[in-house]
């Protein structure tokens, strides 16, 4: 079965660090564009950052500098490592991988909350 | 960046009745070397992930209801669910994935009247 599974979310104090993990299975990683996407509470989506399968990245301008996506392909695994947390960072985070190069997402994870708050 | 622009906000519709969704780009999504319009439709239902329904603009996602269909004309898509189920009530979003940043409409809460 193809699916995304992440972990690592949690509460976490402002300007804290939090690395998310996407744990991939039925297909694989590095053979994708992968994608981050954020929901704030009761707002709408937002992408995050994208990895595409020749191993370049692409950052929101709210997060560039802060966040780093990554892969583990012995593991099949996707990152986000998360740095300088800001309260408005808080949201459930997806992993999500694209159907095709530059397509629409057709798998999601089911996400991890994030909450940046003292 | 595209900006999506979504209309209405929110939609209540009849059991069995039409809904239709707009949304709107604020630059051109088609890729001229292949004539594809860069964008993509999905339902949101409470504490669940998206779920894409159309590509493409146009082409719908395997085991996806043919109640549910997507148009596009120049920058103004539309999404419409010929015949509204119980089951339809969620938050439909566009989503243009031309370039990056990928941009995703504000949302639409679809309800029943």
């Amino acid at each position: 079965e193809v699916q995304l599974v992440e972990s690592g979310g949690g509460l976490i104090q402002p300007g804290g660090s939090l690395r998310l993990s996407c744990a991939a299975s039925g297909f694989i990683v590095s053979r994708n564009y992968m994608s981050w996407v954020r929901q704030a509470p009761g707002k709408g989506l937002e992408w995050v950052s994208l990895i595409y399968s020749g191993g370049g990245t692409y950052y929101a301008d709210s997060v560039e500098g802060r966040f780093t996506i990554s892969r583990d392909d012995s593991r099949n695994i996707l990152y986000l490592q998360m740095n300088s947390l800001r309260a408005e960072d808080t949201a459930v985070y997806y992993c999500a991988r694209e159907r095709g190069r530059w397509e629409a997402f057709d798998i999601w994870g089911q996400g991890t909350m994030v909450t940046v708050s003292s | 960046d595209v900006v999506m622009t979504q209309s209405p906000n929110s939609l209540a519709v009849s059991l069995g009745e039409r809904a239709t969704i707009n949304c709107k780009s604020s630059q051109s999504v088609l890729y001229s070397s292949n004539d594809k319009n860069y964008l993509g439709w999905y339902q949101q239902k409470p504490g669940q992930p998206p779920k894409l329904l159309i590509y493409w603009a146009s082409t719908r996602e395997s085991g996806v209801p043919d109640r549910f269909s997507g148009s596009a004309s120049g920058t103004d898509f539309t999404l419409t669910i010929s015949s509204l189920q119980a089951e339809d009530v969620a938050v439909y979003y566009c989503q243009q994935y031309y370039r990056t940043p990928y941009t995703f409409g504000q949302g639409t809460k679809l309800e029943i009247k």
